[in-house]
């Protein structure tokens, strides 16, 4: 059975440092893995996909890689800034698009 | 803009009643899912369709229902509800089986 770990299980830090959310996951059989923001009272928002053949993917501020074989991805925010704070949430597709989602992580920037 | 929505947004009701939550989207996609996410236990898929006449069991499908009628719609019923029920349901949906994900608001029901 899938699992999916996310660490740490919350993070604060200063406006305008990098940091770097972790994604482990058990079975490196995976199409694709996603990551998402979750807002507080909200639905997910998707930030970015990484098919199962690539080994990273950008979107601004954003950047997410992944390593199958050893079941790593993470996601890494450059300047953080408050307005990222927020649930980030990975999430691996093990065949047709059914998601197994890690727990999150808590991000709080603080200004 | 395309969208996907969820209905009502809140609810609240009595164990044993029958209650079915909305989902419709307007992006045409083939794949829409039920999740559930409840603290300590993350996002569970609930149940899942491919296209118009199609639904499956996920990992927490029992005591629900879906049934899809239209490429637009899937709603989700619950049968006769439980206390367990209580959780926010989320709707997604996607173009394909390794395509992106789109999640509606979210339902936050409680069952009493």
């Amino acid at each position: 059975k899938q699992e999916v770990t996310q660490i740490p299980a919350a993070l604060s830090v200063p406006e305008g440092e990098n940091l770097v959310l972790n994604c482990s996951f058990t079975d490196s059989a995976i199409y694709n893995l996603q990551w998402f923001r979750q807002d507080p009272g909200k639905g997910l928002t998707s930030l970015l996909l990484i098919q199962s053949s690539q080994r990273e993917q950008t979107s601004g501020r954003l950047n997410a890689s992944l390593d199958k074989s050893s079941g790593r991805s993470t996601l890494y925010i450059a300047a953080s800034q408050p307005g990222d704070s927020a649930t980030y949430l990975c999430a691996v597709n093990r065949n047709g698009n059914k998601l197994v989602f890690g727990a999150g992580t808590i991000l709080r920037v603080k200004s | 803009d395309a969208e996907i929505t969820q209905s009502p947004r809140h609810k609240i009701t009595e164990t044993g009643r029958q209650v079915t939550l909305a989902c419709h989207q307007t992006w045409n996609h083939n794949n829409m899912f039920w999740y559930r996410q409840d603290l300590g236990h993350g996002l569970r898929l609930i149940h899942y369709s491919y296209g118009v006449h199609d639904t499956n069991k996920g990992e927490v499908s029992d005591g629900y229902s879906v049934s899809r009628s239209n490429t637009e719609d899937l709603p989700l019923t619950l049968e006769s509800a439980a206390s367990s029920q209580t959780s926010v349901y989320f709707c997604a949906s996607s173009a394909g089986a390794q395509e992106t994900q789109y999640f509606g608001p979210g339902t936050r029901l409680l069952v009493l």
